[in-house]
């Protein structure tokens, strides 16, 4: 079974530190993803990668920063943390496309952050 | 920008009854799959239908698909009180070949 696992469950932060959420994945899947969620809202993308070093900007992703140093771990980072970056930080990974299964995402279980 | 948009928001029914919540999108897809959702938790993926299918079944669930419209439904059938979870519809579109768009999510409630 893939397996996708998130560095903290739940996580309290201060306004203006620097946080750092990790995520890795143990199916050697070329496509990752964060997502953050908010009541109403659903799931919007941050930013995605679909390889090593390799990043894109997805619907919202002012106020954050990625980095993607090997394959299985996709970071994502808060330079400077603020209040309305309140939320829950889900992880995703996927294989291609055009392999089998290859459109599914698999996610984690979730960072539950607050930033007081 | 939101593709899907699930309707109702939030439904509430007896153990046994069968569950239908839709999901309208704007755009043109490759795929739309339904992902489920316990409180909390990340998401799992049920089902996937693509844009040249009209059905799909898995176990008790029932996915319907009308381009025409820009609408899906998930039918879950004879419902089970564990089955009481968010449920997101997320469309892969013609022109991403990774990405998925969510929506806001439907929160079935299943009383024993």
């Amino acid at each position: 079974d893939v397996k996708v696992t998130q560095s903290s469950r739940y996580l309290v932060k201060r306004t203006g530190e620097k946080v750092f959420l990790e995520c890795v994945q143990d199916m050697d899947h070329e496509n990752m993803f964060w997502y953050r969620q908010d009541p109403g809202l659903g799931l919007r993308l941050i930013y995605f990668s679909y390889d090593v070093k390799m990043k894109e900007k997805g619907d919202i992703p002012e106020g954050y920063s990625v980095s993607r140093e090997k394959k299985e771990r996709f970071s994502l980072i808060l330079e400077s943390a603020s209040t309305n970056q309140t939320s829950m930080y889900l992880c995703a990974s996927s294989s291609p496309p055009w392999t089998s299964g290859g459109n599914e995402q698999f996610f984690g279980p979730g960072t539950r952050l607050t930033v007081l | 920008s939101q593709q899907g948009e699930e309707d109702p928001q939030a439904l509430s029914i007896q153990e046994g009854e069968n569950a239908t919540m839709n999901c309208s999108y704007k755009t043109s897809i490759n795929n739309l799959q339904w992902y489920r959702q316990n409180s909390g938790r990340g998401l799992v993926h049920l089902i996937l239908i693509r844009s040249n299918e009209r059905e799909k079944h898995s176990g008790r669930l029932r996915v319907t698909l009308d381009t025409s419209k820009k609408s899906s439904s998930l039918l879950i059938t004879a419902s089970r009180a564990a089955d009481t979870a968010s449920y997101f519809c997320a469309t892969m579109t013609s022109g991403s070949a990774r990405q998925l768009t969510f929506g806001s999510g439907t929160q079935l409630t299943v009383l024993p």
